[in-house]
């Protein structure tokens, strides 16, 4: 297994606040990291592939960065509706391993 | 526009077997861009990936499941399943199905989930 380290564990921020939020493997993934972004009672949700690749109809204030084992997941200002828990997701080997989840309060 | 639908019991008795059901629509299963993912969240906790399934049966599955789980496909059907044998407790989560890139190995779509709970 690929464990995956996210940080922070939670974070408390405001409306237009710069939030990021850190992942890192054990090992190098040659940027197969892919971010979800999760809403209490809902499914995870895609926002980010590939470590940069903003998945179709993602607003553009959410960036990814980051290669070998270390990725960043940026909101630029944030919004209401990005208030949620959101993961890391390891996809360059079996089994595929998820961060424990950041999730991002008022 | 693609979607998942899981379906199966909501309540499992300890050492039985849990089975669920992935319905496709909106694409085919027998698609080559794709496999055909599981992946479970106890309540209030993180994400487990399951395994997954090509359409010709191929299977990947998380070694710390594989002794109990089978993952199934029927491309008549456009489904595919999931079947964990002997479940105790700690298998009580929501489960979700989800479409996964075989290129990026990302998961798009996913199902809403259904909550299955081990209890006697």
């Amino acid at each position: 297994d690929i464990p995956m380290t996210q940080s922070p564990s939670s974070l408390s921020a405001s409306v237009g606040d710069r939030v990021t939020v850190s992942c890192r493997a054990s090992q190098t993934i040659n940027s197969f990291l892919n971010w979800y972004q999760q809403k209490p009672g809902k499914a995870p949700k895609l926002l980010i592939y590939a470590a940069s690749t903003l998945q179709s109809g993602v607003p553009s204030r959410f960036t990814g960065s980051g290669s070998g084992a270390d990725y960043t997941l940026t909101i630029s200002s944030l919004q209401p509706e990005d208030f949620a828990t959101y993961y890391c997701q390891q996809s360059y080997r079996t089994p595929r391993t998820f961060g424990q989840g950041t999730k991002v309060e008022i | 526009q693609v979607q998942l639908q899981e379906s199966g019991p909501g309540l499992v008795k300890p050492s039985e077997t849990l089975s669920l059901t992935c319905t496709v629509s909106g694409d085919s299963i027998t698609s080559s861009n794709y496999d055909w993912a599981w992946i479970r969240q106890p309540p209030g906790k993180g994400l487990e990936w399951i395994g997954s399934i090509y359409y010709s049966g191929s299977t990947y599955r998380n070694p710390s499941l594989e002794s109990r789980l089978t993952i199934s496909v029927d491309t008549s059907k456009n489904q595919f399943s999931l079947r964990l044998t002997s479940v105790t407790a700690a298998d009580t989560a929501f489960y979700y199905c989800a479409r996964e890139g075989t290129k990026e190995q990302d998961l798009d779509p996913w199902g809403q989930g259904t909550l299955v709970t081990v209890s006697s």
